[in-house]
């Protein structure tokens, strides 16, 4: 079975510019979150999706945005690329069905870097 | 405050030697579950295990055990017999059942290092 997966791989951009980002997550799983991990800052949680609604956002401005399409996969924009946005975008999906203890599995990420 | 802290940020273990990583969280609810990744240095995060706050045994895995401690909130993750493949950046992560928002909140992570 397919786990999550990510493109591009790679990307650079110009300061400025936009970036798209998508996931495809594991079949049958209906929620998606998008992460991001710049250099030294751990794991930022930045958006979760469900069922083809935005459920979640974290502390991000606007310029993040992203959409879940009804095959459940999701794409992830980031707008007006600004250098710190250089991370690495990390995707991941898992059923939702309440609780804790549903398991989130994530894909190999994306790196972006801006130059 | 943290949410989950790790305390570690580098550790060194002998090759098929046990090596515990250490974590430990905060929250008021009572249901709340606490998860293990680890992240290669190719990105991808691995998930590893699971505890969650009602379960009286504590998770195992393969090579993997969750040191469970409710009272103390310590979630420490034990390696036995390391391999040079367990060299990786490892992350701890809660999910709180008063969280709307269904994220996993993650520590700072601890890299390991494995020495042959």
């Amino acid at each position: 079975e397919a786990g999550v997966t990510q493109s591009p791989t790679h990307l650079i951009k110009t300061r400025g510019q936009q970036a798209t980002l998508r996931c495809s997550p594991i079949s049958g799983h209906t929620s998606v979150y998008w992460y991001q991990q710049a250099l030294g800052l751990g794991l930022q949680f930045l958006l979760w999706y469900d069922e083809g609604e935005e459920r979640n956002r974290g502390n991000f401005p606007p310029r993040f945005s992203g959409r879940q399409f009804p095959n459940y996969s999701s794409e992830l924009n980031v707008n007006a690329l600004e250098l710190e946005d250089s991370a690495l975008y990390l995707c991941a999906s898992s059923l939702w069905l309440g609780g804790v203890g549903n398991t989130i599995y994530f894909g190999e990420g994306s790196w972006l870097t801006v130059v | 405050a943290q949410k989950i802290t790790q305390t570690q940020p580098g550790m060194f273990v002998q090759e098929k030697e046990a090596v515990t990583l250490d974590c430990t969280y905060d929250t008021s609810d009572q249901s709340y579950g606490l998860f293990w990744y680890k992240q290669p240095s190719s990105g991808e995060m691995i998930f590893l295990i699971y505890q969650g706050s009602y379960d009286e045994q504590n998770a195992t895995e393969g090579r993997y055990s969750l040191n469970f401690q409710k009272a103390r909130k310590s979630a420490n993750l034990v390696i036995s017999a390391s391999q040079l493949g367990d060299s990786a950046m490892y992350f701890c992560a809660m999910r709180e059942a008063n969280n709307a928002g269904n994220m996993l909140t993650f520590g700072g992570g601890t890299r390991l290092m494995v020495k042959p």
